[in-house]
């Protein structure tokens, strides 16, 4: 048990489909991120929460791609109209406890682009 | 501009022996966090040590410690009596503040692939 739930945690999809993921922190914690780690690399920022609000973006996440985090619990990752290119795990991550520098990350969505 | 740099993208070493993944990193800021994190093949990220940028004292965590040399900006993970098990990818981590909201940013290494042999 990580502290943070991601579903799917495989999704194979045809390019040009939409998909969406979603991240469910176990406990309230008003930070969370989401990363993105292609083979052989390591995860690279897409974007951060705090609370309800997306405070930061990467330059990685382009117009297809959409983040929200209504009720500053669960979160979703969608992605439009997806590429190859897009295949990768997506991985969530929130604090440790609250305020804590360490960020514990869920099992992460393994994303196929066909 | 690379801000953590792991130069060693694969490692072996002789199991009970002590290995060092190296870390180098750069930033401006000078409230700065650096972490490790093991990957196995399973895929799960885990936590294994943080150094935060005033600490005195070098971090250890069991068999984990942490070489941080500020004035080289390296942050080198040793991992004494290797484990079978310690076989998996290694990644060195920093957090540091960003600016434009005050939040914090974890940026991360290409990551060191261990093998440890028996």
């Amino acid at each position: 048990d990580t502290g943070v739930s991601q579903d799917p945690r495989h999704k194979i999809t045809k390019r040009g489909q939409n998909v969406t993921f979603r991240c469910d922190p176990i406990s309230e914690h008003n930070r969370l991120y989401w990363y993105r780690q292609t083979l052989g690399q390591g995860p690279e920022f897409l974007t951060y929460f705090q609370n309800e609000a997306q405070l930061e973006k990467s330059r990685l996440l382009s117009d297809r791609f959409s983040a929200e985090r209504p009720k500053g619990s669960f979160s979703t990752l969608e992605i439009q109209r997806t590429e190859q290119g897009d295949s990768a795990m997506y991985l969530c991550a929130i604090p440790s406890f609250p305020g804590a520098n360490v960020l514990t990350f869920g099992a992460g969505s393994r994303l196929t682009v066909l | 501009a690379q801000k953590i740099t792991q130069t060693q993208p694969g490692m072996f070493v002789q199991e009970k022996e002590a290995v060092t993944l190296d870390c180098t990193y750069d930033t401006s800021d000078p409230s700065y966090g650096l972490f490790w994190y093991k990957q196995p093949s399973s895929g799960e990220m885990i936590f294994l040590i943080y150094q935060g940028s005033y600490d005195q004292q070098n971090a250890t965590e069991g068999r984990y410690s942490l070489n941080f040399q500020k004035a080289r900006k390296s942050a080198n993970l040793v991992i004494s009596a290797s484990q079978l098990g310690d076989s998996a990818m290694y990644f060195c981590a920093m957090r540091e503040v960003l600016t434009t909201s005050g939040t914090y940013k974890y940026i991360f290494g290409t990551g060191t692939r261990l093998k440890v042999l028996a």
